[in-house]
């Protein structure tokens, strides 16, 4: 079963705007990771957030995470056409080694 | 440092037959997990390896089988393949730290096909 519920499912903007896209969970967790991939091949890291963290940056991307509410953001600015990919959240918990659950993923179209 | 390797990159099957996946972890990466992702369950955790042993399963019968060896090198075998095995399995190393903090970095993907 999945975790995380990604919010919203598509996204379609036009380059240069900014793309917003939410993660919720389910459970207490260690830390909270958001990745990208490419028309079905490997997943790429993008950012960790860790559970005692707030908000975290890396270059265009911004995340925050709200542990209250057992939700995550994950901001792109200013978005290009090779932003274009599916987003996922993944989250690990408790003393579970790496085992990461995955949420259904945002699919993001940047249209040029 | 080169990144994590999986071969085959495609695979055709037919049902009843049984198939092996490799994958090779970053160098120093004594973590290896195993992840399947189809269009109606999304990614789903296999299971993890840690210095040879199996660390984490998730909810997959018992087909699904795998290993690790000395140098970290991992294999996942599913045997008597059924349709719904079709998918893309995914391979992700770690360092394996003990404070499950750490960033899992994934291969390209085997893409599974069962006839």
């Amino acid at each position: 079963s999945q975790q995380g519920e990604e919010d919203p499912q598509a996204l379609s903007i036009q380059e240069g705007e900014n793309a917003t896209m939410n993660c919720s969970y389910k459970t207490s967790i260690n830390n909270l990771q958001w990745y990208r991939q490419n028309s079905g091949r490997g997943l790429v890291h993008l950012i960790l957030i860790r559970s005692n963290e707030r908000e975290k940056h890396s270059g265009r991307l911004r995340v925050t995470l709200d542990t209250s509410k057992k939700s995550s953001s994950l901001l792109i600015t200013a978005s290009r056409a090779a932003d274009t990919a599916s987003y996922f959240c993944a989250t690990a918990r408790g003393a579970a080694g790496n085992k990461l659950t995955f949420g259904g993923g945002t699919r993001v179209l940047v249209k040029p | 440092k080169a990144g994590v390797t999986q071969t085959p990159r495609y695979l055709i099957k037919t049902r009843g037959q049984q198939v092996t996946l490799s994958c090779s972890p970053i160098s120093g990466h004594r973590s290896v997990s195993w992840y399947q992702q189809t269009p109606g369950q999304g990614l789903q955790f296999l299971f993890e390896y840690f210095s040879e042993t199996q660390r984490n399963k998730g909810n997959f019968p018992g087909r699904f089988s795998g290993r690790q060896f000395s140098n970290s090198r991992s294999e996942m075998n599913v045997s008597t393949l059924e349709l719904g095995d079709s998918a893309l399995y995914l391979c992700a190393s770690s360092l394996g730290q003990q404070n499950y903090q750490e960033t899992q970095y994934f291969g390209p993907g085997t893409r599974l096909l069962v006839l």
